[in-house]
């Protein structure tokens, strides 16, 4: 069965700083791989996809993936957060035939001002 | 195009209470999904169901019934509350496969309060 790991439930950065926030895959088929985004009291947003084309995938808000097979990682960046970023993130891998997604356990970002 | 929508927003039971939570979507979607988010666990699937009429197991499926008469809503009962299901609860759904986008788009929520 497929499963993502997220390193870190809390991530702290200053505004205008990197945001790096880390998830691992494990998937015995090549993966589809999913960033979520949820803002306080909200529903989850998708914030990009990787469905096995361009191992770069861009997604809204200015942030972006990275697919490496030989890491098994897709870490979510963006290069100069935001105060509006604040929010909880989640990784997620399809399960084909029945489109389960499994979730990650999400990490919090927090943004210094 | 309302989406995934959830009704109620927010319910308080009393314990061995029952309800059913309304989930419906107007995206002529095939698949439709709950889960439950509890603090550090992520997102949990309850049930789903690969169209009308259908329903299976998902993760966490004790204490809750699920049918999906119509293909586009999807109920989630608690036929006797428990403590343990104080949640905020997310309805999904999905086209078939083959179809894409692969993504699922998600309701706004159910908060939950068993006392």
């Amino acid at each position: 069965a497929q499963s993502v790991t997220q390193l870190g439930s809390h991530v702290s950065v200053s505004e205008g700083a990197l945001v790096l926030l880390r998830c691992n895959y494990s998937s015995s088929v090549p993966p589809y791989l999913f960033w979520y985004v949820q803002y306080p009291n909200q529903g989850l947003q998708l914030l990009l996809k990787y469905t096995s084309a361009a191992t770069l995938v861009k997604g809204i808000n200015g942030f972006e993936a990275e697919f490496k097979k030989s890491e098994t990682s897709f870490h979510l960046t963006k290069p100069s957060a935001h105060m509006s970023d604040a929010a909880e993130y989640f990784c997620a891998v399809l399960n084909f035939g029945n489109e389960k997604l499994t979730f990650g356990t999400g990490t919090r970002l927090t943004i210094i001002p | 195009n309302a989406g995934v929508t959830q009704t109620p927003k927010f319910r308080v039971l009393k314990t061995g209470q029952s309800m059913t939570l309304l989930c419906a979507q107007d995206m002529n979607h095939e698949y439709m999904y709950w889960y439950r988010q509890d603090p550090g666990m992520g997102l949990r699937l309850i049930h789903y169901s690969v169209g009308e009429g259908t329903t299976a197991k998902g993760e966490v499926p004790d204490g809750y019934n699920v049918s999906r008469l119509k293909k586009q809503n999807f109920l989630l009962g608690l036929e006797s509350a428990a403590p343990s299901q104080t949640s905020v609860y997310f309805c999904a759904s999905t086209p078939s496969p083959g179809q894409g986008p692969y993504e699922q788009y998600f309701g706004p929520g159910t908060r939950l309060t068993v006392t």
